[in-house]
């Protein structure tokens, strides 16, 4: 089993509606949880990080952390198609500098 | 603040040359990491430095590959001899102590 589990997509969405990307781990030592944005031929930016049980907000994006399901989740609101991007969700191990990051879900919103 | 800084940007080479990556990280960041991405594998940690040192070369594909990091701003990542399976694009990225890590623009490698 991959250590960081996505759906590599696409998933389409229409302008203005809620883009839903969720992530699941196995390592129960996770400790940080980060949403990182990377357009086609761009490096990966970081969007979201998130460290405890819960929602953390900011602006149209909200991260979901759910340490009992083992899972990760980004909601894009009012989504634009400046939000097509692929979306990787990596973690780092507890005690560990080192990130390990899923292979992305493409999302694309269209017009 | 200047970001993570790569070089080159682009590179494309024979087979059997030797290539060199170059990566400075951000002023102030300890921790140092380089990535290879490729559609069919996702973005993979090949090493990583605490403050200048080396911790965890898990990712090193073979003894072709090697990195190093003589001081805080500066970091190698070495291909010798470089294979056509080496194409990818190599990133480069830097971090506090418990801060998100922040990516360079990245070296897009082609070996013919």
């Amino acid at each position: 089993q991959k250590e960081v589990e996505q759906n590599s997509g696409p998933l389409s969405v229409p302008e203005g509606a809620i883009a839903s990307l969720n992530c699941t781990y196995s390592d129960r030592g996770s400790q940080s949880f980060f949403w990182y944005r990377q357009y086609s031929g761009k490096s990966p930016e970081l969007i979201m990080s998130i460290y405890s049980n819960g929602d953390k907000e900011d602006g149209r994006f909200t991260a979901q952390l759910n340490k009992a399901s083992q899972y990760v989740s980004l909601l894009i609101r009012d989504s634009q198609p400046s939000d097509s991007a692929t979306y990787l969700c990596a973690l780092s191990l507890t005690g560990t500098y080192k990130y390990i990051f899923g292979t992305g879900t493409r999302l694309k919103v269209l017009a | 603040d200047a970001g993570v800084i790569q070089s080159p940007r682009h590179e494309v080479t024979e087979m059997g040359q030797e290539v060199t990556l170059r990566c400075k990280p951000i002023s102030g960041h300890n921790s140092l990491f380089w990535y290879r991405q490729t559609m069919m594998r996702g973005l993979e940690l090949l090493i990583y430095f605490n403050n200048n040192v080396p911790i965890d070369d898990s990712g090193m594909p073979e003894d072709r590959f090697s990195a190093k990091m003589p001081n805080a701003s500066f970091s190698t990542l070495k291909i010798q001899p470089s294979e056509p399976r080496d194409s990818a694009v190599y990133f480069c990225a830097s971090s506090d102590l418990g801060e998100p890590q922040h990516f360079g623009d990245g070296t897009r490698l082609s070996i013919l």
